[in-house]
């Protein structure tokens, strides 16, 4: 199966920090989505990315898709108490699998 | 998106035993998802069901321990089978989105202890 790396595991930051993780990919993705899973709670979709390169905000997060469409990146700007979760991104087959990445932990001290 | 009812929330189970685990979807959908998340860990696709065929399993899942049942376009249930503490886990059904959205609604989850 696929095989898609994130880093960090773990990221502690200080209410107000920015906090970034990485999704890295050893193949070429059609599609890279981004998944937030609250303590005790299941994923939610944030957001899917397609093109090469191609980069969406949502308030105070940046999604980026690499131009040679194998890593991705989650940007989140002045992070609140409200984002702490984990973090997963995921890509979707042909088959309409969807495969996870291992996930950032995301912890915010007030 | 759909909303999906899945149930039991949690379960404390003894070796040796089975346990079935159900989701309900508000809207009909072609396929649904099985996950299983091991502690701390990310989610792992378990299987694939679609109604009328049988479920395809992903490496290293099999249906003598896994089976799934569809019996309908919303309605899956996973049974998880002969049970061992190592299949302590959570365990979600999952269905893809609308075509406008193409993210995945997951249920709640099942989360499984074996004893």
């Amino acid at each position: 199966g696929q095989q898609v790396m994130q880093i960090p595991q773990y990221q502690h930051v200080q209410e107000g920090e920015d906090f970034t993780t990485y999704c890295n990919s050893s193949t070429t993705l059609s599609n890279i989505q981004w998944y937030k899973q609250r303590p005790g709670g299941h994923p939610v979709f944030l957001i899917q990315l397609v093109k090469s390169g191609e980069v969406k905000k949502q308030k105070r997060l940046t999604f980026q898709f690499g131009e040679a469409k194998k890593n991705s990146s989650l940007h989140i700007t002045a992070t609140q108490t409200t984002d702490v979760g984990t973090y997963f991104c995921a890509s979707r087959t042909g088959a309409n699998n969807l495969f996870f990445g291992t996930g950032t932990r995301l912890t915010v001290i007030p | 998106s759909a909303v999906i009812s899945q149930k039991p929330s949690r379960d404390i189970c003894q070796r040796g035993t089975s346990l079935t685990i159900q989701c309900q979807v508000d809207s009909q959908v072609t396929m649904m998802f099985w996950y299983r998340q091991q502690p701390g860990q990310s989610l792992t696709l378990i299987a694939t069901a679609n109604q009328g065929s049988e479920a395809t399993y992903e490496s290293g899942f099999v249906i003598d321990k896994f089976p799934i049942s569809r019996p309908n376009l919303t309605f899956s249930t996973l049974t998880v089978s002969n049970m061992s503490p190592e299949d302590s886990s959570i365990y979600l059904c999952s269905v893809l989105g609308h075509l406008s959205n193409y993210g995945y609604t997951f249920g709640s989850g099942t989360r499984l202890t074996v004893v």
